[in-house]
């Protein structure tokens, strides 16, 4: 079965700061997908690693996935307000490409 | 890109009840759609994989004959959620892939919040 965790569950950051946050896999995973959640609504895709090494930027977002460690990070440059969300890591896994969610990781951007 | 829509978006029931909830890719043919739900500040559960003119495959745990899922057309799923109680009161969110665009890729729905009182 495959267990996912995001480390940490919540962070509150000023802004202005970086911060990393790690999701670790337990299972052998070659895409791994990363989501936004705001309070109230579904998911808003921000990355998809498609492969081992694969690093991808967006804004202040840089998502990074190392298979053979079974992690991947979402690193947080200069953080401001808006990017106060839930952030969730998802593997994807088995014949069907499920997606088994992380735990999630609550942020917190404080002026 | 990829669409994804649900109806209703928010649903309030009594107990004993049962509720139906769809699912739609609007601009695209999906075989395989997927069902989550979310307790309150909690992570996203799969619930079950539906595959279009086949049975559902549930996740451990999920009670089928309680979440009955039918995925009649390409481009549509539905779950019902039998004699609901309040305990399954959540947040319910379909997710499709696209076998003709990036298959692996999943767009999701805006979410169904049921109220069981």
């Amino acid at each position: 079965e495959l267990k996912v965790e995001q480390n940490p569950l919540f962070l509150s950051m000023q802004e202005g700061k970086n911060y990393t946050i790690y999701c670790n896999y337990s299972t052998t995973s070659d895409r791994l997908y990363w989501y936004r959640q705001d309070p109230g609504k579904s998911l808003e895709s921000l990355f998809v690693l498609l492969s081992n090494g694969a690093v991808k930027q967006e804004g202040r977002l840089m998502a990074s996935l190392d298979t053979k460690a079974r992690l991947s990070t979402l690193h947080i440059t200069a953080a401001v307000h808006d990017l106060s969300a839930t952030y969730f890591c998802a593997p994807q896994w088995g014949a069907t490409n499920k997606l088994i969610f992380g735990t999630g990781t609550l942020l917190a951007v404080q002026p | 890109g990829a669409v994804v829509s649900q109806h209703p978006s928010r649903v309030i029931c009594k107990s004993g009840t049962s509720v139906k909830i769809e699912c739609r890719s609007l601009d695209f043919q999906a075989t395989t759609m997927f069902w989550y739900r979310q307790f309150p500040k909690q992570s996203l559960m799969l619930m079950a994989t539906s595959n279009e003119g086949s049975k559902a495959t549930y996740e451990q745990g999920v009670e089928k004959d309680k979440f009955l899922i039918n995925h009649a057309s390409l481009t549509l799923s539905t779950l019902t959620v039998t004699s609901a109680h309040p305990e399954d009161s959540s947040f319910y969110i379909c997710s499709a892939s696209d076998p003709g665009g990036r298959s692996y890729e999943q767009y999701f729905g805006p979410g169904t919040r049921l109220t069981v009182t």
